[in-house]
C-alpha cells in the first residue's frame, strides 16, 4: 500500500464549476500538506501550504487537512480552462529524519472546457 | 527574483553510461533536495544537501550520488544508467534544514537509450 494515494482520473469539468481533489494518506506522523499544480512537461508549482488539520482559503482555492480520517482536499472554485493541470498533493512529517522528504500522490489529471 | 533552474533541459545518454545533472536554487535559498519522476507518477525524493551534505536519503541506489557547492548549487550524479532510470528530475529549493515550502525547477528530462 502506498503511503499516500490519489486518484489519477482523468477529470473532466466544464469552466465555472468547483472542482474537489483529494488525497489519503496511512502514515500518521504527516504534519504538512501541500498541493502543487504542474503543467505538462513542467516543474511542480506549490500552491498550498497547509500545517496541521482545518482549512485555508487563498483567491479561489481551498485546502483542508482532516487528520483524524487522514484525508486531504483541494477545492477549486469557478474554474477556469487554464487551470487544466496536473494536481499533486505532497506531504512530510516533523523535523528530525524527515527533514526534507516530500511524499507524493500520483497527481490527478484535471481538464476544465470552455 | 530568479527560480529554480535547471541544466540541461533534455539529455539522452546510452545505457551503462554516466550523467551529471544541475541545479541553482532559488535566491536565498539553502537547501536543494532532487526528485524524479516517472511518466504518470508523483516525484519521489532521492535526496536533499543542506550546508554541503546529505542531510536525507530516499529509497535509490548508491548509483545515484549528488554535491552541493558553497554558493548552494548541486549536482545529481547517476552512473551506470538503466532503460529504467528514464524520467523527469527535479530540483527543489527550500531554506533552512526544517524544510516546510519546496520550490521546484523546470526539471530535465533524462532519455536512456
Amino acid at each position: 500500500q502506498k503511503e499516500v494515494e490519489q486518484d489519477p482520473g482523468p477529470l473532466s469539468v466544464p469552466e465555472g464549476a468547483i472542482v474537489s481533489l483529494n488525497c489519503t494518506y496511512s502514515n500518521s506522523a504527516f504534519q504538512y500538506f501541500m498541493w502543487y499544480r504542474q503543467y505538462s512537461r513542467k516543474g511542480p508549482e506549490l500552491l498550498m501550504y497547509t500545517y496541521s488539520s482545518g482549512n485555508k482559503e487563498d483567491g479561489r482555492f481551498t485546502a483542508q487537512v482532516d487528520k483524524s480520517s487522514k484525508y486531504i482536499s483541494l477545492f477549486i472554485r469557478d474554474s477556469q480552462p487554464s487551470d487544466s493541470a496536473t494536481y499533486l498533493c505532497a506531504m512530510r512529517g516533523p523535523g528530525g529524519t524527515s527533514y526534507g522528504k516530500l511524499t507524493f500522490g500520483q497527481g490527478t489529471i484535471l481538464t476544465v472546457h470552455p | 527574483d530568479a527560480g529554480v533552474t535547471q541544466s540541461p533541459t533534455h539529455l539522452i545518454k546510452t545505457r551503462g553510461q554516466q550523467v551529471t545533472l544541475r541545479c541553482s536554487p532559488k535566491s536565498g535559498h539553502d537547501t536543494v533536495s532532487w526528485y524524479q519522476q516517472a511518466l504518470g507518477q508523483g516525484p519521489q525524493f532521492i535526496f536533499q544537501y543542506y550546508e554541503e551534505e546529505e542531510r536525507q536519503r530516499g529509497n535509490f541506489p548508491d548509483r545515484f550520488s549528488g554535491h552541493q557547492f558553497p554558493n548552494y548549487s548541486s549536482e545529481l550524479n547517476v552512473n551506470a544508467l538503466l532503460l529504467g532510470d528514464s524520467a523527469l528530475y527535479l530540483c527543489a529549493s527550500s531554506l533552512g534544514k526544517g524544510v516546510r515550502e519546496q520550490y521546484f525547477g523546470p526539471g530535465t528530462r533524462l532519455t536512456v537509450t
